[in-house]
């Protein structure tokens, strides 16, 4: 079936910091790939997807590329703020009305 | 737009009570889930629907009911509750098939079952 698998947390930076948040996947076929994220008390919200291989997601300065030949969908960004404290998830989607499959979470807490 | 909105936010129940969290959506979406998030576990599928009286298992569907009697609502039922379902639960919908499949949440229900 299929998985996620990204790197545990908790990730400690500080401000302005480069971040990567590694997630790999198994499946069948072509699955969307999204990053969400979930801020303190608060439900999980898109942050960006890719739909297809070699396709760039990005948003809020954050990027990730779905690389099919390393099944990965790592999540990057070049200096991270105090505000970007939250838990990242990546997931997979093969689309249509199948299961999106999660992975753990990273959490993720930068300091002044 | 008021998007996916969850009732109550928290609940604290007793082992063996009942109870229903409520889920209701104003973007026409066809499909809504509910999820529960554990630590460590990531986001665990409950129970999904495709529309409006279809219904179907997720990966932890035990000791969880659910209805879709419209296309807005989606109820959770908890039929004895147990300290195992102690956790956030989240709802989420997603408009029709064919997109790309981005899941809308809701803010989360924490309850606790002592």
């Amino acid at each position: 079936g299929n998985s996620v698998t990204q790197m545990e947390g908790p990730v400690t930076l500080s401000e302005e910091a480069f971040l990567t948040i590694n997630c790999t996947y198994t499946a069948t076929g072509y699955p969307s790939l999204f990053w969400y994220v979930q801020y303190p008390g608060e439900g999980l919200q898109l942050l960006l997807k890719a739909t297809k291989a070699d396709d760039k997601g990005s948003n809020k300065g954050f990027e990730a590329t779905y690389r099919k030949e390393t099944t990965s969908f790592h999540l990057e960004k070049g200096s991270v703020q105090v505000s970007d404290s939250a838990v990242y998830f990546c997931a997979l989607g093969p689309g249509g009305y199948q299961k999106v499959t999660f992975g753990t979470g990273t959490k993720l807490q930068v300091i002044p | 737009n008021a998007g996916v909105t969850q009732t109550p936010k928290f609940q604290v129940l007793k082992t063996g009570q009942s109870m229903t969290l409520q889920c209701a959506q104003d973007m026409n979406h066809e499909y809504m889930s509910w999820y529960r998030q554990d630590p460590g576990m990531g986001l665990r599928l409950i129970h999904y629907s495709v529309g409006a009286g279809i219904t179907d298992q997720g990966e932890v569907p035990n000791g969880y009911n659910v209805s879709r009697s419209t296309t807005e609502d989606f109820p959770l039922r908890l039929l004895s509750a147990a300290p195992s379902q102690t956790s956030v639960y989240f709802c989420a919908s997603r408009p029709p098939s064919g997109t790309t499949g981005e899941l809308f949440f809701g803010e989360g229900s924490r309850l606790t079952v002592l």
